[in-house]
C-alpha cells in the first residue's frame, strides 16, 4: 500500500537555529496533512496541519509547506529550543473517507545547546 | 486542544493473560475513535477504527478476536488484548476526531504494555 516516508531519520541542530524536517508522500488522493510531535513515552501532539488547497501555513514558530507537484511536505521550526527535541511525524489522510491517518516513519530532532 | 486520557499508562502482565486499556475523551463526544500500535523506534500503525454503538473496523493483519474493541459510549472506548504474548508488547495509543468530520486527531498519552 501507499505510505508516507521521510528523507532523514535523525536531525541535529544548534539551539536557536532553524530546522527543516521533510516528508514525502505517495498517495495522490491525500488532501489533508498533519505534523505531530512525539516526546519519549508520550502520545503524538498536534503541531500544525494543511489542506491540499494551500501550499503554506504558518503557526507559532512553525511553518508547513506543501508541494503537491512533487508530493513533498516540510515542517520548518524557527529558533529551535531544547523543548523542540522529539520525534516528528507527518501524516496524511483524505478529507472524504474513513479519516484514517497514514504516518511517516518519523524524524528524531535533537537540539544541541 | 481536546483532552484524551488512557488508563493504565503502563502495564506488565504474564503471557496468556488479557489486558484492557481504556481511552476516554474528556471534553468532546467522539463518535469515532482510532487505536494505534507503536513498536520501539517505529511509527504509529493503525489497528482499528472504533465506532460508537457498532462493530470496530480492523486493519488488514490485525486479529479482531485478539484485539477486542468496545466503543460503548461517546466518551469511552476500550481495547482488550486477549491471551497476550511477548510479541504484543508495544505502545498502544488511541485518538479521536471531535465532531466526526475529518479534522485534527487528538491522541491519548499511550499505554505501554509489556508481556512477560
Amino acid at each position: 500500500g501507499e505510505s508516507v516516508g521521510l528523507h532523514l531519520p535523525t536531525l541535529s541542530v544548534q539551539e536557536g537555529d532553524n530546522s527543516i524536517i521533510n516528508c514525502a508522500y505517495s498517495n495522490s488522493a491525500s488532501d489533508y496533512f498533519i505534523w505531530y510531535k512525539q516526546e519519549s513515552g508520550k502520545g503524538p501532539q498536534f503541531i500544525i496541519d494543511i489542506r491540499s488547497n494551500m501550499d503554506k501555513r504558518q503557526g507559532q514558530r512553525v511553518t508547513v509547506l506543501l508541494n503537491k507537484t512533487v508530493k513533498h511536505l516540510s515542517l520548518q521550526i524557527a529558533a529551535t529550543q531544547p523543548g523542540d527535541s522529539a520525534v516528528y511525524f507527518c501524516a496524511e489522510t483524505a478529507i472524504q473517507g474513513a479519516q484514517k491517518l497514514v504516518f511517516g516513519q518519523g524524524t528524531r530532532l535533537t537540539i544541541n545547546p | 486542544g481536546a483532552v484524551v486520557s488512557q488508563h493504565p499508562s503502563r502495564v506488565i502482565c504474564k503471557s496468556g493473560t488479557s489486558v484492557k486499556i481504556e481511552c476516554r475523551s474528556l471534553d468532546f463526544q467522539a463518535t469515532t475513535m482510532f487505536w494505534y500500535r507503536q513498536f520501539p523506534k517505529q511509527s504509529l500503525m493503525l489497528m482499528a477504527t472504533s465506532n460508537e454503538g457498532s462493530k470496530a473496523t480492523y486493519e488488514q493483519g490485525v486479529e479482531k478476536d485478539k484485539f477486542l474493541i468496545n466503543h460503548a459510549s461517546l466518551t469511552l472506548s476500550t481495547l482488550t488484548v486477549t491471551s497476550a504474548h511477548p510479541e504484543d508488547s508495544s505502545f498502544y495509543i488511541c485518538s479521536f476526531t471531535p465532531g466526526g468530520h475529518t479534522d485534527t486527531q487528538y491522541f491519548g498519552p499511550g499505554t505501554r504494555l509489556t508481556v512477560l
